[in-house]
């Protein structure tokens, strides 16, 4: 069984710093595509990052410079540093994965329960 | 950025109704189109990749459909578990877009 667990959420002031975890069980970190998608209170959803072996990791145009994507292998895990945290991020995070059946980078069929990220002052 | 236009934003229905979502790429995306279901307070789930290829595990009154421009997702005769928020999502083109969602409400 293939198991995202999130972590790292929480209130945060503007300008601040945050880093979210997520623990893969079932899955390869560095042989699946991992993304974060985020979905502010009430909205919809937005990919906000995806990494994969043998490309440059993606960001939305409204992160890029201020969010980071990682995996540790050693672990198995996906990480997303945030700095300069905005308002405007304010969300619940969700790591997700595509697993060797899906088709494309940006298919996700497993889903973490998400965690929730609060910028304010 | 591919713009992805779904209708109605909400519907009323009753069990055993069927339902269709219609959701408009604003260019052509061949079949990358995916379906996810997202129940209150959970996560999304993916219903359908490729326009119609319905995941393991999914019931089969779900069924999508379309290319190109236009798809539709039909629920065929709706369950009491199938109340929630439906958003389809283009895997063509970066950055990948979602739809706004058709959230499915009880009649």
């Amino acid at each position: 069984e293939v198991l995202l667990v999130e972590s790292g959420g929480g209130l945060v002031q503007p300008g601040g710093s945050l880093r979210l975890s997520c623990v893969v069980s079932g899955l390869s970190v560095t042989n699946t595509y991992m993304s974060w998608v985020r979905q502010a209170p009430g909205k919809g959803l937005e990919w906000v990052s995806l990494i994969y072996s043998g490309a440059s990791p993606f960001y939305t145009d409204s992160v890029k410079g201020r969010f980071t994507i990682s995996r540790d292998s050693s672990k198995n895990t996906l990480d997303l540093q945030m700095d300069s945290l905005r308002i405007e991020d304010t969300a619940v995070y969700y790591c997700a994965g595509g697993s060797p059946k899906v088709t494309t980078a940006f298919d996700a069929d497993v889903w973490g329960q998400g965690t929730t990220v609060t910028v304010s002052s | 950025d591919i713009q992805m236009t779904q209708s109605p934003p909400s519907l009323s229905a009753s069990v055993g109704d069927r339902v269709t979502i219609s959701c408009r790429a604003s260019q052509d995306i061949s079949s990358y189109l995916n379906w996810y279901q997202q129940r209150p307070g959970k996560a999304p789930k993916l219903l359908v990749s490729a326009a119609s290829d319905l995941q393991s595990g999914v019931p089969s009154r779900f069924s999508g459909s379309g290319s190109g421009t236009t798809f539709v997702l039909t629920i065929r005769s709706l369950q009491p578990e199938d109340f929630a928020t439906y958003y389809c999502q283009q895997s063509f083109s970066t950055p990948p877009t979602f739809g706004q969602g058709t959230k499915v409400q009880i009649q």
